[in-house]
């Protein structure tokens, strides 16, 4: 079974700040992806961004990029220029290749201070 | 295009009594996913469906809930005899046929058992 864990149940930062939230994950597979996503107050879970456990290169989408440590099995989430809407639960969620549902992470409170 | 559709958004129902969840998946979705959400917990994996297949009902906590995905397409979440503890946010997900296809989920149902 996997588990996946995020050590940091809430996170405060200022406005433009860059911060970095962890996630480390336990599995046997070696066919897997990992995935961060987004809870804002409104409940509606969006995806922020994935990477494919084969690919080497770390991914980016604008503003968010992640630090995947495969030999650590570590999954970070990093957000420059933090704004206001990023305010938000943030959920770290493993998936074994092929079609499976998602293992999620406790998640983390995010808070950006004006 | 639509997204992923539940319904009611919000349900308060007295304990004992029955309550039956609505999500109409986003369409050519074959995989359908229900997940619960506790008050400050991550997402507890309760049923998924893939196609024609038998589901996975592995998550479930106990014989007071069933899902029917009729169609392929609307899923029903039943849950009998109603207990506070069922109190939570369930949420549907659906998810494409590519391997690395993302969940996309839902606005949730807020369940509150009184």
């Amino acid at each position: 079974a996997q588990t996946v864990t995020q050590s940091q149940p809430e996170m405060s930062v200022q406005e433009a700040e860059t911060v970095t939230l962890s996630c480390t994950y336990d599995t046997s597979e070696s066919n897997y992806y990992l995935f961060w996503y987004k809870q804002p107050p409104s409940r509606q879970m969006i995806l922020v961004i994935r990477q494919e456990a084969y690919k080497q290169q770390n991914a980016t989408e604008n503003r968010f990029s992640v630090n995947f440590q495969k030999a650590a099995k570590s999954f970070s989430l990093k957000i420059s220029d933090s704004q206001l809407g990023d305010t938000a639960m943030y959920f770290c969620a493993f998936m074994r290749g092929g079609a499976d549902g998602l293992t999620f992470g406790k998640g983390t409170h995010l808070i950006i201070q004006p | 295009g639509a997204g992923v559709s539940q319904s009611p958004s919000n349900k308060v129902t007295e304990k004992g009594k029955d309550v039956e969840l609505r999500c109409d998946p986003i369409s050519g979705h074959t995989a359908l996913y229900w997940y619960r959400q506790s008050l400050g917990q991550g997402l507890e994996f309760l049923i998924y469906f893939q196609g024609n297949s038998a589901p996975d009902k592995s998550g479930l906590p106990s014989d007071r809930f069933s899902a029917e995905r009729t169609g392929g397409s609307v899923s029903t979440l039943t849950i009998q005899r109603t207990q506070q503890e069922d109190s939570a946010v369930y949420l549907c997900a659906s998810r494409g046929t590519g391997l690395n296809s993302p969940l996309h989920f839902g606005n949730g149902t807020r369940l509150t058992v009184t």
